[in-house]
């Protein structure tokens, strides 16, 4: 069965420190992932990976993919208390446009 | 300014009343989704429709019911079979037609309604 699998759950850091937010899969006929920043409402749109290796940037947030081991990292550095928020990946299934999602982070930055 | 519309923001439902969320997109996209999100669950895929006047179950359809006449509009009932409605709902729309396979995978969210039954 397809499944994606986020870790930790939840998180608290301080302002200022890094954080890695971490994303699994197992699905067939892997195409693509996608992260997302959910604060109060709707999610929004981060990043796309479709190759190992290569890291997306955004200001303090990066990710990466591998497609080895079959993971994908999420980074914030300098974390502000405005990057409080659920962040979700979510993989394509192989056989239409669904998308398979993990549970999410919740990640609270204290000031 | 482009995007997915949802109303209202909150909604309380009886016993034994259906309630219709509606959700309207000027994003011209073709595909339109429905999700239920609980806390600690992610997003769960109550239904979906990739063009107009189809649409197809997902994971939870039970208890629920959805219509696409129009391409901008995905109107979803929680009918009163769904014994636990109680839960934040989210409607999203993607590209289906010439995009990119890449494109086509990144869905877009509305501002979501959170349904409570009084």
């Amino acid at each position: 069965e397809d499944k994606v699998v986020q870790s930790p759950l939840s998180l608290v850091v301080h302002e200022g420190d890094t954080v890695t937010l971490n994303c699994s899969y197992e699905v067939t006929n892997f195409r693509s992932l996608l992260w997302y920043k959910q604060e109060k409402k709707a999610p929004t749109f981060l990043f796309m990976l479709t190759s190992s290796g290569i890291e997306k940037k955004s200001g303090r947030l990066s990710s990466i993919l591998d497609k080895k081991e079959l993971f994908s990292i999420l980074n914030i550095t300098a974390t502000q208390t405005g990057d409080s928020a659920i962040y979700l990946c979510a993989v394509p299934m192989d056989s239409n446009y669904q998308l398979i999602w993990g549970a999410g982070t919740k990640l609270i930055i204290k000031p | 300014d482009g995007g997915i519309t949802q109303s209202p923001k909150y909604l309380f439902r009886k016993e034994g009343q259906n309630v219709t969320l509606s959700c309207e997109q000027n994003l011209n996209h073709d595909a339109m989704y429905w999700y239920r999100q609980d806390p600690g669950q992610g997003l769960r895929l109550i239904y979906y429709s990739q063009i107009v006047n189809d649409f197809q179950k997902g994971d939870i359809a039970e208890g629920y019911s959805v219509s696409r006449e129009k391409k901008e509009s995905f109107p979803l009932t929680v009918t009163s079979a769904q014994k636990n409605p109680t839960a934040f709902y989210l409607c999203a729309s993607s590209i289906v037609g010439l995009a990119g396979a890449g494109a086509k995978n990144i869905q877009y969210f509305g501002a979501g309604t959170r349904l409570s039954v009084l």
